[in-house]
């Protein structure tokens, strides 16, 4: 079975919310975990990373949450706009170039104006 | 800009038939790329491991004669889809890792919508 899974399939929200998308891993070896962003048709995009030696990384409007002691993962999107909807997908592996990344099922984020 | 390029983006074929897919990275070498299937409204699921100048890994349930894997060069790697059928139709995505700043990431193809007719 897979490795990495997502609480919820579908989230919708108002624009300007902010959203919360949320991940659960098994492999408690992964030390790479990301959050990828896929629009219709298109490869995943990358967003954010972060390591197992970090719990909290934030980029521009989103913030990553890892919980290595429960083995949770989260992505956190402030101010979420129409354009951020999406499917979104965590991933996880090890952090060698020969390591594939594993990935959850996806969460599909709908924002509404 | 991409470091990894993808092509075909788009492919329909007869079935019966056999599809290339090229998978490149455009400014390192990568020794392992890796391709994944996706279905729609489903993820990304791993297919096979492909590894420069040796034979490919491929995950549990990948028929490895339907799926050839090719990865002659540190810039190159391919993915044939054998006798196609329409149960083939799919996503297919290809990605390679590249050591960075902060460790190993990881980048996608384009991807490659595969329609057999």
């Amino acid at each position: 079975g897979e490795s990495v899974g997502l609480h919820l399939p579908t989230l919708s929200v108002q624009e300007g919310d902010n959203s919360i998308i949320n991940c659960a891993y098994s492999n408690s070896a992964s030390d790479y975990f990301i959050w990828y962003k896929q629009e219709s048709g298109k490869g995943p995009q990358f967003i954010i990373d972060i390591r197992s030696n970090m719990d909290k990384r934030q980029g521009q409007r989103v913030t990553v949450l890892l919980n290595k002691t429960v083995k949770h993962l989260s992505l956190q999107i402030a101010a979420t706009q129409p354009g951020d909807s999406a499917v979104y997908f965590c991933a996880e592996s090890g952090n060698q170039a020969g390591t594939a990344l594993i990935f959850g099922k996806g969460t599909t984020l709908s924002v509404s104006s | 800009g991409a470091v990894v390029s993808q092509h075909p983006s788009r492919v329909i074929c007869k079935s019966g038939t056999s599809v290339k897919i090229e998978c490149r990275s455009l400014d390192f070498q990568a020794t392992t790329m890796f391709w994944y299937r996706q279905f729609p409204k489903q993820s990304l699921m791993l297919m096979a491991t492909s590894n420069e100048g040796s034979k490919a890994t491929y995950e549990q349930g990948v028929e490895k004669d339907k799926f050839l894997i090719n990865h002659a060069s540190l810039t190159l790697s391919t993915l044939t889809v054998t006798s196609a059928h329409p149960e083939d139709s799919s996503f297919y995505i290809c990605s390679a890792r590249r050591a960075g700043t902060h460790g190993t990431e990881a980048f996608f193809g384009q991807g490659t919508r595969l329609t057999v007719v």
